[in-house]
């Protein structure tokens, strides 16, 4: 079955403690990308790549950090997570040229 | 840079009475439009999309949307909807950039549909 799957699904952290949300997908697709969605904002991307070892920043890309090693791999990476952070987190995968972007199922994020 | 507009927030409509949930973009090249639905507690899900040829698009499910090139619109409609249609919807819009070979797919802060029985 085609999937992009996240996880954790749930995560409850403190402030300032490392954390990396994984993202994998299964269709050889070459783009990736985070968004974080929060009320009455819709999604904001922030980060994208579009193949192995290129990255790159979308609209809120402060606080994030990401990397492509592998073409089906993609995780969030957060340093020094603050509780401005808490958030619901989406990865997407698409093939490169403008196809439809698949979703995984969201990774709900509290930073207490 | 892109931007996307969903003109309501939230639409209430009763079970079987038609809708239309607004989508306007902006964007100096060519785009490809996406419609995307979120049920409670899951992720996006394609709904329609627009890439080229018919400007009417439609899903399997009774929505359509659409393309109007001088407005810069993709509306979605639905003749009568069912209770099952309750959820968020979001539009979206991409282009590639040829120049510098950068891709982003953009979207509305959409517009959460609410059915009444």
């Amino acid at each position: 079955e085609a999937q992009v799957t996240q996880n954790p699904r749930y995560l409850i952290t403190v402030t300032g403690k490392k954390l990396t949300v994984t993202c994998s997908q299964n269709m050889n697709h070459e783009y990736m990308s985070w968004y974080r969605q929060d009320p009455g904002l819709g999604l904001r991307q922030i980060y994208y790549s579009m193949n192995v070892e290129v990255t790159d920043k979308g609209d809120v890309p402060e606080g994030y950090k990401v990397s492509r090693k592998e073409k089906r791999n993609f995780p969030l990476i957060l340093e020094s997570p603050s509780p401005n952070q808490t958030s619901l987190y989406f990865c997407a995968s698409a093939r490169r040229l403008a196809t439809e972007a698949f979703f995984g199922q969201g990774t709900r994020l509290t930073v207490v | 840079a892109q931007s996307v507009t969903q003109l309501d927030s939230q639409v209430p409509v009763f079970e079987e009475a038609p809708v239309e949930l607004r989508c306007n973009y902006s964007s100096s090249v060519s785009v490809y439009l996406f419609w995307y639905v979120q049920y409670p507690n899951q992720g996006l899900q394609l709904l329609l999309k627009y890439l080229s040829g018919s400007t009417l698009v439609e899903s399997i499910n009774g929505f359509e949307a659409e393309f109007n090139k001088s407005q810069t619109s993709f509306h979605l409609r639905k003749p009568s909807v069912h209770i099952s249609d309750t959820a968020e919807y979001f539009c979206a819009v991409s282009d590639l950039d040829s120049g510098a070979g950068s891709y982003q797919l953009t979207f509305g802060k959409g517009t959460k549909l609410s059915v009444i029985p």
